[in-house]
């Protein structure tokens, strides 16, 4: 099993929908926890963090997380095609490996005009 | 403020060869960090510097692969000999501090191809 797993995607959505990204972790004691945005040839940029159960948005982006299950998500909204690239969820804590981010596979996320 | 530099940009060369890339982290950023991404997956860390030592090296192929990261500031990672596996993004990336919960700036990275 990964540490990190994403949908495999692709994910394809029309202008103006939401886009929702999904990620599961398998440490339990994973503490942080990130959405990096990737373009096409590009280096991994942050775009949201979240530390505690529950959502927090940011603009059209709203990341949730749910401890128990598990689980983080990125809902975008208002989805517009500069926002098509891949995303990666990132995972760390401050128990193990030094508090490395571990990051998962992707979702290249395609949104159409 | 500058963000984190890298070259080459773009290496190309046979299986068996050498290849170094370095690394300029953002002023005053501590923390040092080398990824590999293979095209298709996400980044993976190859070794964490704090300042000039070494926190994490634990998936560096150390028959390989080596580092450095002289006073501090610059880091240089090589690769000798190449096997064609290693073709990949080899991404830089710094902190202002080392542990969970930080922000990492990524450089533009060195795309490598091993033919």
């Amino acid at each position: 099993q990964k540490e990190v797993e994403q949908n495999s995607g692709p994910l394809s959505v029309p202008e103006g929908a939401i886009a929702s990204l999904n990620c599961t972790y398998s440490d339990r004691v994973s503490q942080s926890f990130f959405w990096y945005r990737q373009y096409s040839g590009k280096s991994p940029e942050l775009i949201m963090s979240i530390y505690s159960n529950g959502d927090k948005e940011d603009g059209r982006f709203t990341a949730q997380l749910n401890k128990a299950s598990q689980y983080v998500s990125l809902l975008i909204r208002d989805s517009q095609p500069s926002d098509s690239a891949t995303y990666l969820c990132a995972v760390s804590s401050y128990n193990t490996n030094a508090g490395k981010s571990t990051f998962g596979d992707g979702t290249t996320l395609t949104v159409k005009p | 403020e500058a963000g984190v530099a890298q070259s080459p940009r773009y290496k190309i060369i046979e299986k068996r060869q050498s290849v170094a890339f370095w690394c300029n982290p953002i002023s005053g950023h501590a923390t040092l960090y080398w990824y590999q991404q293979i095209l298709g997956q996400g980044p993976k860390l190859l070794i964490q510097f704090q300042n000039n030592g070494v926190v994490d090296d634990s998936q560096l192929p150390k028959d390989r692969f080596s580092a450095e990261r002289l006073k501090g500031v610059d880091s240089t990672l090589k690769i000798q000999p190449a096997k064609l596996e290693d073709s990949a993004v080899y991404l830089c990336a710094s902190s202002n501090i080392g542990g969970a919960g930080v922000k990492l700036f990524f450089g533009s990275g060195t795309q490598l191809s091993v033919l």
